[in-house]
């Protein structure tokens, strides 16, 4: 099942530089998609969703992009903090339940 | 501020024993699943569920699995016959409904099969 994939499995960046994760689909029947972080023996925590209706949205220092016509969506980390190291899961959802994972680009932010 | 529990936070179990992680959902969720993750590898769905019934299960989810919810609030993965390779991170999710594409996870269960 390789409907959501990220190419990338690591990621360094340093301290309050921009972090860039990428994610692409096939699926063009998602209707949301999301971004997950997560710590080493925890479960994912939301970070941010955006609708497939929408090509932006923003919170704080994490903003997603949608590009429909390429299926490929980004979260942008300004600036990145050394606690925003983690694994990054972009996930999407389709219809009212279906949810599916990418694989985690590991992003390390070097003080 | 409402979360999603599951117990136990280890299990270790033979090979060919049944075993049952447990979750409970956030309570007015309608929607939960059970993902996995073996270690350094991705996160994969197993199944889904809604309104006391499977919505859908991925090709991981064989014979081998079930999930129940028996009284309303918990919500179980029981594994009839472990093998070594059942060995991962199991996770517990849930959502609150359609239009609200957020899932909330439990921090899992770490299942080690020797």
């Amino acid at each position: 099942d390789q409907q959501v994939k990220q190419n990338s499995p690591s990621l360094s960046v340093q301290e309050g530089r921009i972090s860039i994760l990428n994610c692409d689909y096939t699926n063009s029947m998602f209707d949301y998609f999301l971004w997950y972080k997560k710590y080493p023996a925890e479960g994912p925590t939301f970070l941010i969703s955006i609708s497939s209706i929408k090509d932006k949205n923003e919170d704080g220092r994490f903003t997603v992009f949608l590009n429909k016509s390429a299926k490929h969506l980004s979260l942008h980390i300004v600036p990145s903090q050394p606690g925003d190291s983690a694994v990054y899961f972009c996930a999407a959802v389709e219809g009212v339940v279906d949810m599916r994972f990418g694989a985690g680009t590991r992003l390390t932010v070097k003080p | 501020e409402p979360e999603v529990t599951q117990t136990p936070s280890h299990q270790v179990t033979q090979m060919g024993q049944e075993v049952i992680l447990r979750c409970v959902p956030i309570s007015n969720h309608l929607y939960f699943y059970w993902y996995r993750q073996i270690l350094g590898q991705k996160v994969e769905f197993l199944v889904s569920f809604y309104n006391n019934e499977i919505s859908e299960k991925s090709e991981i989810f064989d014979d081998q699995f079930s999930v129940e919810r028996p009284d309303g609030s918990n919500f179980t993965l029981k594994i009839r016959s472990t093998k070594l390779e059942d060995s991962a991170m199991y996770f517990c999710a849930s959502r609150l409904g359609q239009g609200e594409a957020e899932a909330f996870f439990g921090q899992g269960t770490r299942l080690t099969v020797v």
